[in-house]
């Protein structure tokens, strides 16, 4: 079936460091493929998307490609402030017909220290 | 456009007991679906509400139902509560003529004691 892997976390690190979270995903068909950010006390945020493969989604300086020859989808960040501390989730969503249904990685914690 | 609005945002109910919670998507979105988070099993896809049918569904026993109304408010329903039900509830709305893209809501804390 589908599945989503992420980069085990806790991910700690300084402001201003540079930020890559991995993911890898396994799908039938074309997915979408997402990220989505969770402060605590929250639910999810989409932070950028991409529906097909070469595309670059991108927001609030965060950025990452559909590779769909690696089957990935990395999330980048030139320099990361406090305020990115957050989980993270990849995620890939397949419409079967018209029904919809988001597959989610594990989630990767990042803290970022002033 | 307002949000995804959860209601209630926290319940404390017991074992056995039964829980509706409730779902408004963002204007205009006619797609409804519901998952699970918890810390072992994480995001887990529970089902999802489009004109009043269910679509799709995952893997979750009986004791876990839904309905959508008229005005795509959906209401989730968990019978016969179980200490490992406790979990936040998230729903997410979708314009079903656009892209995959879920909009989420702020989640339902359930603690079941």
């Amino acid at each position: 079936g589908d599945s989503v892997t992420q980069m085990e976390g806790p991910v700690t690190l300084s402001e201003e460091a540079f930020l890559t979270i991995n993911c890898t995903y396994t799908a039938t068909g074309y997915p979408s493929l997402f990220w989505y950010v969770q402060y605590p006390g929250e639910g999810l945020q989409l932070l950028l998307k991409a529906t097909k493969a070469d595309d670059k989604g991108s927001n609030k300086g965060f950025e990452a490609t559909y590779r769909k020859e690696t089957t990935s989808f990395h999330l980048e960040k030139g320099s990361v402030q406090v305020s990115d501390s957050a989980v993270y989730f990849c995620a890939l969503g397949i419409s079967s017909g018209s029904a919809r249904q988001l597959t989610f990685g594990s989630g990767t914690q990042l803290t970022v220290l002033p | 456009k307002a949000g995804v609005t959860q209601t209630p945002r926290y319940l404390i109910k017991t074992r056995g007991q039964q829980v509706t919670l409730s779902c408004s998507p963002i204007s205009g979105h006619r797609s409804v679906s519901w998952y699970q988070q918890t810390p072992g099993q994480g995001l887990q896809f529970l089902f999802e509400y489009f004109s009043e049918t269910q679509r799709n569904k995952g893997n979750f026993p009986g004791r876990f139902s839904g309905r959508q109304f008229s005005n795509s408010r959906s209401e989730m329903n968990v019978s016969t509560l179980e200490l490992g039900d406790s979990a936040l509830y998230l729903c997410a709305s979708s314009d079903p003529s656009g892209t995959d893209t879920q909009y989420f809501g702020p989640g339902t804390r359930l603690t079941v004691l």
